[in-house]
Protein backbone atom coordinates (compact mmCIF):
# COMPACT_ATOMS: atom_id res chain seq x y z
CA UNK A 1 0.00 0.00 0.00
CA UNK A 2 0.87 3.33 -0.14
CA UNK A 3 1.05 6.17 2.83
CA UNK A 4 1.37 9.63 2.12
CA UNK A 5 1.76 12.79 4.19
CA UNK A 6 2.02 16.34 3.83
CA UNK A 7 0.32 19.50 5.59
CA UNK A 8 -2.99 20.41 4.89
CA UNK A 9 -2.26 24.03 4.46
CA UNK A 10 0.17 26.71 4.10
CA UNK A 11 0.61 30.57 4.08
CA UNK A 12 3.17 33.12 2.83
CA UNK A 13 3.86 35.90 1.70
CA UNK A 14 4.09 37.32 -1.93
CA UNK A 15 7.94 37.43 -3.15
CA UNK A 16 9.43 35.29 -0.28
CA UNK A 17 9.95 31.48 -0.43
CA UNK A 18 8.00 28.43 0.88
CA UNK A 19 9.10 24.76 0.90
CA UNK A 20 6.19 21.82 1.04
CA UNK A 21 7.29 18.95 2.60
CA UNK A 22 5.83 14.91 1.40
CA UNK A 23 6.78 11.53 3.34
CA UNK A 24 5.67 9.00 1.45
CA UNK A 25 5.98 5.47 2.15
CA UNK A 26 5.10 3.18 -1.33
CA UNK A 27 4.87 -0.72 -2.14
CA UNK A 28 7.57 -0.36 -4.98
CA UNK A 29 9.02 3.08 -6.12
CA UNK A 30 9.31 3.90 -9.39
CA UNK A 31 9.55 8.01 -8.88
CA UNK A 32 7.58 10.99 -7.65
CA UNK A 33 5.62 13.62 -8.83
CA UNK A 34 4.43 16.98 -8.06
CA UNK A 35 1.25 18.47 -9.71
CA UNK A 36 0.12 21.62 -9.10
CA UNK A 37 -3.99 22.04 -9.25
CA UNK A 38 -5.94 25.77 -8.81
CA UNK A 39 -9.46 25.32 -7.31
CA UNK A 40 -11.97 23.92 -9.59
CA UNK A 41 -9.33 22.83 -12.27
CA UNK A 42 -7.39 19.71 -13.32
CA UNK A 43 -3.59 19.19 -11.80
CA UNK A 44 -0.93 20.89 -13.94
CA UNK A 45 3.03 19.24 -13.89
CA UNK A 46 5.54 20.42 -12.05
CA UNK A 47 8.11 18.22 -11.62
CA UNK A 48 9.49 14.38 -11.86
CA UNK A 49 12.25 12.92 -9.39
CA UNK A 50 13.25 9.43 -9.95
CA UNK A 51 16.75 9.87 -8.87
CA UNK A 52 18.38 11.22 -4.92
CA UNK A 53 18.82 15.02 -5.39
CA UNK A 54 17.47 18.54 -6.25
CA UNK A 55 15.72 18.96 -9.85
CA UNK A 56 15.14 23.12 -10.44
CA UNK A 57 12.96 24.55 -12.83
CA UNK A 58 12.71 27.80 -12.83
CA UNK A 59 10.69 29.22 -9.82
CA UNK A 60 10.61 25.73 -8.97
CA UNK A 61 12.66 22.83 -7.36
CA UNK A 62 12.01 19.73 -6.27
CA UNK A 63 14.31 17.35 -3.81
CA UNK A 64 14.09 13.64 -3.56
CA UNK A 65 15.67 11.68 -0.74
CA UNK A 66 14.86 7.83 -1.42
CA UNK A 67 16.30 6.24 1.38
CA UNK A 68 14.32 8.57 3.80
CA UNK A 69 10.64 8.74 1.56
CA UNK A 70 11.29 12.38 1.49
CA UNK A 71 10.37 14.92 -0.56
CA UNK A 72 10.32 18.63 -1.32
CA UNK A 73 8.94 21.58 -3.50
CA UNK A 74 10.37 24.64 -2.91
CA UNK A 75 8.70 27.63 -4.58
CA UNK A 76 10.42 31.03 -4.83
CA UNK A 77 9.27 34.42 -5.30
CA UNK A 78 6.25 34.05 -4.83
CA UNK A 79 3.32 35.41 -6.49
CA UNK A 80 -0.43 35.55 -5.74
CA UNK A 81 -0.96 32.99 -8.70
CA UNK A 82 0.83 30.18 -7.09
CA UNK A 83 -2.06 29.84 -4.48
CA UNK A 84 -3.21 26.55 -5.21
CA UNK A 85 -3.32 22.55 -4.12
CA UNK A 86 0.20 21.14 -3.90
CA UNK A 87 0.16 17.42 -4.72
CA UNK A 88 2.55 14.61 -4.06
CA UNK A 89 2.43 11.68 -6.07
CA UNK A 90 4.94 9.14 -5.60
CA UNK A 91 4.83 6.27 -8.21
CA UNK A 92 4.58 2.41 -7.33
CA UNK A 93 5.31 -0.47 -9.95
CA UNK A 94 2.79 1.03 -12.22
CA UNK A 95 0.43 3.76 -11.23
CA UNK A 96 0.71 7.13 -9.03
CA UNK A 97 -0.93 7.47 -5.64
CA UNK A 98 -1.75 11.38 -5.46
CA UNK A 99 -1.63 12.41 -1.32
CA UNK A 100 -4.40 14.86 -0.42
CA UNK A 101 -2.15 18.07 -1.14
CA UNK A 102 -0.94 21.00 0.25
CA UNK A 103 -3.27 24.07 -0.18
CA UNK A 104 -0.69 27.06 -0.24
CA UNK A 105 -2.15 30.69 -0.04
CA UNK A 106 0.18 33.69 -0.79
CA UNK A 107 -1.06 36.99 0.64
CA UNK A 108 -0.28 40.38 -0.67
CA UNK B 1 -3.68 21.44 -30.26
CA UNK B 2 -3.38 18.03 -28.73
CA UNK B 3 -5.32 17.57 -25.67
CA UNK B 4 -7.43 15.71 -23.24
CA UNK B 5 -11.12 16.92 -23.27
CA UNK B 6 -14.03 15.68 -20.84
CA UNK B 7 -17.70 16.32 -21.68
CA UNK B 8 -19.10 17.62 -20.30
CA UNK B 9 -18.15 19.93 -17.56
CA UNK B 10 -20.92 19.87 -15.27
CA UNK B 11 -23.65 16.95 -15.13
CA UNK B 12 -26.60 16.31 -12.64
CA UNK B 13 -28.25 12.82 -12.66
CA UNK B 14 -30.82 11.50 -10.42
CA UNK B 15 -30.10 8.96 -8.17
CA UNK B 16 -30.70 5.50 -9.30
CA UNK B 17 -29.35 6.33 -13.18
CA UNK B 18 -26.06 5.39 -15.14
CA UNK B 19 -24.39 8.44 -16.26
CA UNK B 20 -21.42 8.16 -18.74
CA UNK B 21 -18.94 10.30 -18.69
CA UNK B 22 -16.60 10.93 -21.72
CA UNK B 23 -12.50 11.00 -22.08
CA UNK B 24 -11.08 11.67 -25.47
CA UNK B 25 -6.91 12.64 -26.07
CA UNK B 26 -5.05 13.09 -29.65
CA UNK B 27 -1.97 12.83 -27.66
CA UNK B 28 -1.56 9.37 -28.90
CA UNK B 29 -0.85 8.16 -25.77
CA UNK B 30 -1.12 4.15 -24.58
CA UNK B 31 -2.36 4.84 -20.78
CA UNK B 32 -5.40 6.40 -19.67
CA UNK B 33 -6.43 6.67 -16.54
CA UNK B 34 -9.93 8.11 -14.41
CA UNK B 35 -9.76 10.03 -10.83
CA UNK B 36 -12.31 10.78 -8.54
CA UNK B 37 -11.47 13.68 -6.77
CA UNK B 38 -13.65 14.95 -3.62
CA UNK B 39 -13.75 17.97 -1.31
CA UNK B 40 -10.12 18.57 0.41
CA UNK B 41 -9.38 14.76 -0.51
CA UNK B 42 -6.43 13.98 -3.03
CA UNK B 43 -6.88 12.52 -6.52
CA UNK B 44 -8.41 8.68 -6.10
CA UNK B 45 -7.63 5.81 -8.76
CA UNK B 46 -10.70 4.57 -10.52
CA UNK B 47 -9.49 2.72 -13.58
CA UNK B 48 -6.76 2.56 -16.04
CA UNK B 49 -5.86 1.01 -18.92
CA UNK B 50 -2.38 0.34 -20.40
CA UNK B 51 -3.87 -0.39 -23.77
CA UNK B 52 -6.66 -1.01 -26.37
CA UNK B 53 -9.40 -3.81 -25.15
CA UNK B 54 -7.42 -3.46 -21.34
CA UNK B 55 -8.00 -1.99 -18.37
CA UNK B 56 -7.76 -2.51 -14.79
CA UNK B 57 -9.27 -1.67 -11.57
CA UNK B 58 -7.46 1.26 -9.43
CA UNK B 59 -8.14 1.62 -5.88
CA UNK B 60 -11.97 2.20 -5.77
CA UNK B 61 -13.53 0.72 -8.50
CA UNK B 62 -16.24 -0.65 -6.67
CA UNK B 63 -19.60 1.02 -8.69
CA UNK B 64 -17.84 1.80 -11.63
CA UNK B 65 -17.54 0.20 -15.24
CA UNK B 66 -14.71 1.76 -18.06
CA UNK B 67 -14.31 0.55 -21.43
CA UNK B 68 -11.45 1.02 -23.76
CA UNK B 69 -12.44 0.30 -27.55
CA UNK B 70 -9.94 2.78 -29.27
CA UNK B 71 -6.88 4.23 -28.14
CA UNK B 72 -8.11 7.49 -28.26
CA UNK B 73 -11.33 7.23 -25.71
CA UNK B 74 -11.60 6.09 -22.27
CA UNK B 75 -15.62 6.33 -20.85
CA UNK B 76 -16.16 6.25 -17.57
CA UNK B 77 -20.11 4.43 -16.55
CA UNK B 78 -21.10 5.22 -12.96
CA UNK B 79 -23.47 2.79 -12.25
CA UNK B 80 -26.20 3.11 -9.61
CA UNK B 81 -24.56 0.47 -7.25
CA UNK B 82 -22.03 3.49 -6.74
CA UNK B 83 -22.97 4.37 -3.22
CA UNK B 84 -21.54 8.29 -3.23
CA UNK B 85 -20.92 9.41 -6.82
CA UNK B 86 -21.43 13.25 -6.18
CA UNK B 87 -17.29 14.22 -6.84
CA UNK B 88 -15.27 15.50 -9.44
CA UNK B 89 -14.13 13.13 -11.76
CA UNK B 90 -10.38 13.50 -13.66
CA UNK B 91 -9.52 11.50 -16.62
CA UNK B 92 -5.44 11.25 -17.32
CA UNK B 93 -3.44 10.00 -20.22
CA UNK B 94 0.13 9.31 -20.55
CA UNK B 95 2.89 7.75 -22.70
CA UNK B 96 2.57 4.87 -20.91
CA UNK B 97 2.78 3.60 -17.31
CA UNK B 98 6.41 3.15 -16.70
CA UNK B 99 9.45 5.79 -17.39
CA UNK B 100 8.91 9.37 -16.31
CA UNK B 101 6.61 10.74 -18.38
CA UNK B 102 4.16 12.89 -17.09
CA UNK B 103 0.08 11.86 -16.74
CA UNK B 104 -1.88 14.84 -18.51
CA UNK B 105 -5.22 15.72 -17.01
CA UNK B 106 -8.49 16.85 -18.70
CA UNK B 107 -10.70 19.68 -17.61
CA UNK B 108 -13.03 17.21 -15.44
CA UNK B 109 -16.73 16.88 -15.21
CA UNK B 110 -18.24 17.34 -11.91
CA UNK B 111 -21.20 15.09 -11.56
CA UNK B 112 -24.46 16.03 -8.78
CA UNK B 113 -26.39 13.10 -7.92
CA UNK B 114 -29.71 14.34 -6.80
Amino acid sequence: GQNIDQPTEMTATEGAIVQINCTYQTSGFNGLFWYQQHAGEAPTFLSYNVLDGLEEKGRFSSFLSRSKGYSYLLLKELQMKDSASYLCAPRGYSTLTFGKGTMLLVSP
Amino acid sequence: DGGITQSPKYLFRKEGQNVTLSCEQNLNHDAMYWYRQDPGQGLRLIYYSQIVNDFQKGDIAEGYSVSREKKESFPLTVTSAQKNPTAFYLCASSIGLAGGGEQFFGPGTRLTVL
